[in-house]
């Protein structure tokens, strides 16, 4: 199947910083992006959905404005969790579909975010 | 909200089969029935799909009822290697993957 990365796997930040994670499509060009969260023994939770070029669409409950979307290419695109809180500590996975196969999203293998 | 149902957990011994079901009452004429696992600290990897033929490949067996209101995965050889949670997901080509809470599938020697 095709190949989705995640920089980084992990990551630990202060309290207050800033954090962006780096979604890449390594093989096909992908023109929807998809952002989840994951806490301990749950299930995956879609916090927003980015066409290439434009603005996300960020599911009800999830702040645009901490979690900045931008997907300015057909194959990266970033999360950036602004002032985060040790709340925000999470398991954040993307997850790319391509327009031309247009059948699976395929997944990255998620960067684990600790604020302390 | 998701809209499947899946068992929360299951047992299989090593070597056999893992029959893991789905319902999916509501499944509409354009949603195809998705499986993926999810293999601890992992992202979720894609197993099969299908829209209403039974499907088959290299991982798994997927069958669908002719009604389409469930779905049963199939990994005809378990090994301890399968031990995941193994989501089951109805999927407009063009829409989103929402996650139910899938079942956690142990795998015993």
């Amino acid at each position: 199947g095709a190949v989705v990365s995640q920089h980084p796997s992990w990551v630990i930040c202060k309290s207050g910083t800033s954090v962006k994670i780096e979604c890449r499509s390594l093989d096909f060009q992908a023109t929807t992006m998809f952002w989840y969260r994951q806490f301990p023994k749950q299930s995956l939770m879609l916090m927003a959905t980015s066409n290439e070029g434009s603005k996300a669409t960020y599911e009800q409950g999830v702040e645009k404005d901490k979690f900045l979307i931008n997907h300015a290419s057909l194959t990266l695109s970033t999360l950036t969790v602004t002032s985060a809180h040790p709340e925000d500590s999470s398991f954040y996975i993307c997850s790319a579909r391509s327009a031309r196969l247009n059948t699976e999203a395929f997944f990255g293998q998620g960067t684990r975010l600790t604020v302390v | 909200d998701a809209k499947t149902t899946q068992p929360t957990s299951m047992d299989c011994a090593e070597g056999r089969a893992a029959n893991l079901p789905c319902n999916h009452s509501t499944i509409s004429g354009n949603e195809y029935v998705y499986w993926y696992r999810q293999i601890h600290s992992q992202g979720p990897q894609y197993i099969i799909h299908g829209l209403k033929n039974n499907e088959t490949n290299e991982m798994a067996s997927l069958i669908i009822t002719e009604d389409r209101k469930s779905s049963t995965l199939i990994l005809p050889h378990a090994t301890l290697r399968d031990t995941a949670v193994y989501y089951c997901i109805l999927y407009n080509q063009g829409g989103k993957l929402i996650f139910g809470q899938g079942t956690e599938l142990s795998v015993k020697p």
